[in-house]
């Protein structure tokens, strides 16, 4: 019940494109939802995060969307660059109990922005 | 934002040898500080998890006594890997939260090679 699936494993586009991750989770007791960007050999960097109150949330070119009933969430980056090329990682954290405070991290999607 | 580091960045060491990992936060105190590793391009996987001044919360399947954590100030928290094998051999990565616990400021990793 802790676990967040992360899809696709892997995602090309090409510049100037629309890069969609998606993201399920069960547990019912999460209450943060953050995006991390890896860069190869750098650890995870915080991009955006939305909280389940929220339906939408944007930054910039990447943008979350976040469906409560549907248990899901995902990023969309907007205008892809090939500077966006990275690992993401969607994550959740629950709020209370014996995990409070633990990251519970996607499988990760490698993102290919082609020039 | 703030800022996490890490020393050293990389490490070789022999079959056997102990290896230290420092995590710092430059910029805040870290009431709790989070232990991670990765193995190439596949997610972070949570170690341990460590509030200052008290015994590490190791994750099921940690060994305590293998990686020994210390988080003696709210600066610094330590990973020392005993008698390192070449199946330690993998990207660690430290994070730091205050009091807020939703954020999670990840340090620039330590690439350990055990020869």
């Amino acid at each position: 019940q802790q676990q967040v699936k992360q899809s696709p494993q892997s995602l090309i586009v090409q510049k100037g494109g629309i890069s969609i991750i998606n993201c399920a989770y069960e547990n019912t007791a999460f209450d943060y939802f953050p995006w991390y960007q890896q860069f190869p050999g750098k650890g995870p960097a915080l991009l955006i995060a939305i909280r389940p109150d929220v339906s939408e949330k944007k930054e910039g070119r990447f943008t979350i969307s976040f469906n409560k009933s549907a248990k899901q969430f995902s990023l969309h980056i907007m205008d892809s660059q090939p500077g966006d090329s990275a690992t993401y990682f969607c994550a959740a954290i629950n709020a209370g109990g014996t995990s409070y405070g633990k990251l519970t991290f996607g499988q990760g999607t490698i993102l290919t922005v082609h020039p | 934002g703030a800022v996490v580091s890490q020393h050293p960045s990389r490490v070789i060491c022999k079959s056997g040898t102990s290896v230290k990992i420092e995590c710092r936060s430059l910029d805040f105190q870290a009431t709790t500080m989070f232990w991670y590793r990765q193995f190439p391009k596949k997610s972070l996987m949570l170690m341990a998890t460590s509030n200052e001044g008290s015994k590490a919360t190791y994750e099921q399947g940690v060994e305590k006594d293998k990686f020994l954590i210390n988080h003696a100030s709210l600066t610094l928290s330590t990973l020392t890997v005993t008698s390192a094998h070449p199946e330690d051999s993998s990207f660690y990565i430290c994070s730091a939260s205050d009091d807020s616990y939703n954020e999670q400021f990840f340090g620039p990793g330590t690439r350990l090679t055990v020869l």
